[in-house]
């Protein structure tokens, strides 16, 4: 239980361009998942907090305009990145909150997707 | 914010070996996970542990919420372990993990 899947895995596009990238909650109902991004040999850094129904929350220093969020139903989250350019280049790693499907556990504990690998030439 | 640092940075073993990885962090927390994020950049669910102490095989945690720090301890390590390995913390229900910067453990054979 508690498995969460990314679309695409890696992707890589033009500068310029907007890229999609997909969350999704395959065995439980997440009402609030995460986006990070990690650079390489960093840590995960958390980007925005996306609730169901409702507008992201973006952490100082993330545009807002730039990564757009909609988490239109509690199995799905999306992250678009638009106007790429080869900055925005980095590993996209989503997170969905819930509990563990089968044996119960916690409702804080998060799990997290594949990651998306995206590179802007 | 709250601060998390994980130690050591960098951990070589030798195929056997037995380690100890330490998290610390600078407030109270209620939510506190250790992740393993393999070559393909997968983060593995460890342990959820805001306090106690728990075992799943060779892996055992234990969380001292009161003096702020988590320990994972490895056992018997193998190739296989070899990886990233993360703490995260949050400070209130369901809040978002704010992460240390990872001990990096190669496992030789």
């Amino acid at each position: 239980g508690a498995v969460v899947s990314q679309h695409p895995s890696w992707v890589i596009c033009k500068s310029g361009t907007s890229v999609k990238i997909e969350c999704r909650s395959l065995d439980f109902q997440a009402t609030t998942m995460f986006w990070y991004r990690q650079f390489p040999k960093q840590s995960l850094m958390l980007m925005a907090t996306s609730n169901e129904g409702s507008k992201a929350t973006y952490e100082q220093g993330v545009e807002k305009d730039k990564f757009l969020i909609n988490h239109a139903s509690l199995t799905l989250s999306t992250l678009t990145v638009t106007s790429a350019h080869p900055e925005d280049s980095s590993f996209y790693i989503c997170s969905a909150r819930g509990r563990a499907s089968a044996s119960g556990g916690s409702y804080n504990e998060q799990f997290f997707g594949p990651g998306t690998r995206l590179t802007v030439l | 914010g709250i601060q998390v640092e994980q130690s050591p940075p960098d951990l070589i073993l030798q195929e056997g070996a037995n380690s100890t990885l330490r998290c610390n962090f600078s407030d109270s927390v209620n939510n506190l996970q250790w992740f393993h994020q393999n070559p393909w950049g997968q983060l593995i669910n460890l342990f959820y542990i805001p306090s106690g102490t728990k075992q799943n095989g060779r892996l055992s945690a234990t969380t001292v919420a009161t003096e702020r720090y988590s320990l994972l301890y490895i056992s018997s390590s193998q190739t296989t372990d070899s990886g990233v390995y993360f703490c995260a913390v949050a400070i209130a229900a369901g809040n978002k993990l704010t992460f240390g910067g990872g001990t990096r453990v190669l496992v030789k054979p």
